[in-house]
């Protein structure tokens, strides 16, 4: 059991590029999140996935956000046309029916910079 | 009025002392209720969870939950420099749902 890793784990871009970050949940979790966390708040929910089924979506995903997770195994949260709001630490985490009563468990983070 | 409320701090203990940690939550379904660590920088880490009215031991670490007054707290005894950080009090509807974050209270615990 490796933990929740995620990447790249800072990213800085110009803004209206695309971005994409990539997660992969400890094996074997079947439920993977992702959340946004902006200085000084707590972590916002943005999307859940039981295996490859996405059973959730924030209004705070627009149009430009997008996340899949093709084999249930890894996820992937694209950003399109990037604006300086979206500036934030995304974070990952994973979960197991079998684990703990569904605790959810997090990556490190991609921290994304929008200049 | 947010779905899940803390106070900000800082709360200032000195080391040795009991730091104390209240969350609220207005939505009465809430079934399960966790408390993350997150150091500056970092991503959270889970401390403790909790699901039945009462008590719960962990270490250094208790955690009370008051359905009837939704409300969840944290005791932190022997406060130790190294627990300087922002705890986040989360909760959530059902088992694999996702889970709803305070803003974090972040305490210093002073040498």
């Amino acid at each position: 059991d490796t933990g929740v890793s995620q990447d790249p784990r800072h990213k800085i871009t110009k803004r209206g590029q695309n971005v994409t970050f990539r997660c992969d949940p400890i094996s074997e979790h079947n439920r993977l999140y992702w959340y946004r966390q902006t200085l000084g708040q707590g972590p916002e929910f943005l999307t859940y996935f039981q295996n490859e089924a996405q059973l959730e979506k924030s209004r705070l995903l627009s149009d430009r956000f997008s996340a899949e997770r093709p084999k249930g195994s890894f996820s992937t949260l694209e950003i399109q046309r990037t604006e300086q709001g979206d500036s934030a630490m995304y974070l990952c985490a994973s979960s197991s029916p079998e684990a703990p009563s569904d605790t959810q468990y997090f990556g490190p983070g991609t921290r994304l910079t929008v200049l | 009025q947010k779905e899940v409320e803390q106070n900000s701090g800082p709360l200032s203990v000195p080391e040795g002392a009991i730091a104390s940690l209240n969350c609220t939550y207005s939505d009465r379904v809430s079934q399960s209720f966790f408390w993350y660590r997150q150091y500056s920088g970092k991503s959270p880490e889970l401390i403790m969870s909790i699901y039945s009215n009462g008590d719960k031991e962990d270490g250094r670490f208790t955690a009370q939950l008051n359905k009837a007054s939704q409300y969840v707290s944290l005791l932190i005894r022997d406060s130790q420099p190294s627990d300087s950080a922002t705890y986040l009090c989360a909760v959530t509807k059902a088992a694999g749902n996702k889970l709803t974050f305070g803003g974090g209270t972040r305490v210093l615990v002073k040498p």
